[in-house]
């Protein structure tokens, strides 16, 4: 099955700091990832997204990714955190390569970042 | 430009009364639509998927059901709520199955 790991409920880091928020994914075929950013209330915003080519990715808000296909990993971050950064960031894998569940897209338990002033 | 609109915002209905969420999205044709829950502000589970008019694919079993009599149109219901149904209802789109999804501000539903 297609899915996603956050191994960290929590990230915190201090204003200015990079940060890193990571993600490891499981997927039978070539991964199609992406990260979102939900503000309190909020819908889910795209930030970035992978699906091939070069393995560093760039996104909004300053924001960029790094897919490593032998680590199964995306990782999210950042070269210097701001405060408004603050919010719960998803990790997400479409499906794509299995019939009866082709382009459903799975998301992992989120990770909340703090930047602190 | 596309964009997505989900209303209500809030809602709060007792026990046993129905549900009835709306998705609309605009400037595309033939979105793939889906809708998600979210329960207390973490997780997202996949509840609906849409593909086409009147075609639904249903992740879990549950006290919900999806429909879609237009395009641009997902609506989800239910026949009675249960408490368990309170959550955040969040409807989301793309444009092919690659590619990333947008999603709207979400129904904060509260059963009571």
């Amino acid at each position: 099955a297609q899915s996603v790991a956050q191994p960290e409920d929590q990230v915190n880091v201090a204003e200015g700091n990079p940060l890193t928020v990571k993600c490891t994914y499981s997927v039978s075929g070539n991964p199609y990832l992406f990260w979102y950013v939900q503000y309190p209330n909020r819908g889910l915003q795209f930030l970035l997204k992978y699906i091939t080519g070069d393995n560093l990715v760039k996104g909004s808000y300053g924001f960029e990714a790094e897919f490593n296909k032998s680590q199964t990993s995306f990782h999210l971050k950042k070269p210097s955190a701001l405060v408004s950064d603050s919010a719960l960031y998803f990790c997400a894998v479409r499906d794509i390569d299995r019939g009866s569940t082709l382009g459903r897209l799975y998301f992992g338990r989120g990770t909340q970042l703090t930047v602190w002033p | 430009s596309q964009t997505i609109h989900q209303w209500p915002a809030t809602l709060v209905q007792p026990v046993g009364s129905p549900l009835s969420l709306e998705c609309t999205v605009e400037g595309t044709s033939n979105p793939n639509l889906y809708w998600y829950r979210q329960a207390a502000g973490r997780g997202l589970q996949l509840l609906f998927y849409s593909v086409g008019i009147g075609q639904i694919s249903s992740e879990v079993p549950q006290n919900l059901s999806a429909s879609r009599p237009q395009d641009r149109q997902f609506i989800l219901s239910s026949k009675k709520l249960l408490l368990s149904d309170s959550g955040f209802y969040l409807c989301a789109w793309s444009v092919f199955r690659e590619t990333e999804a947008f999603f709207g501000q979400g129904t904060r539903l509260t059963v009571v």
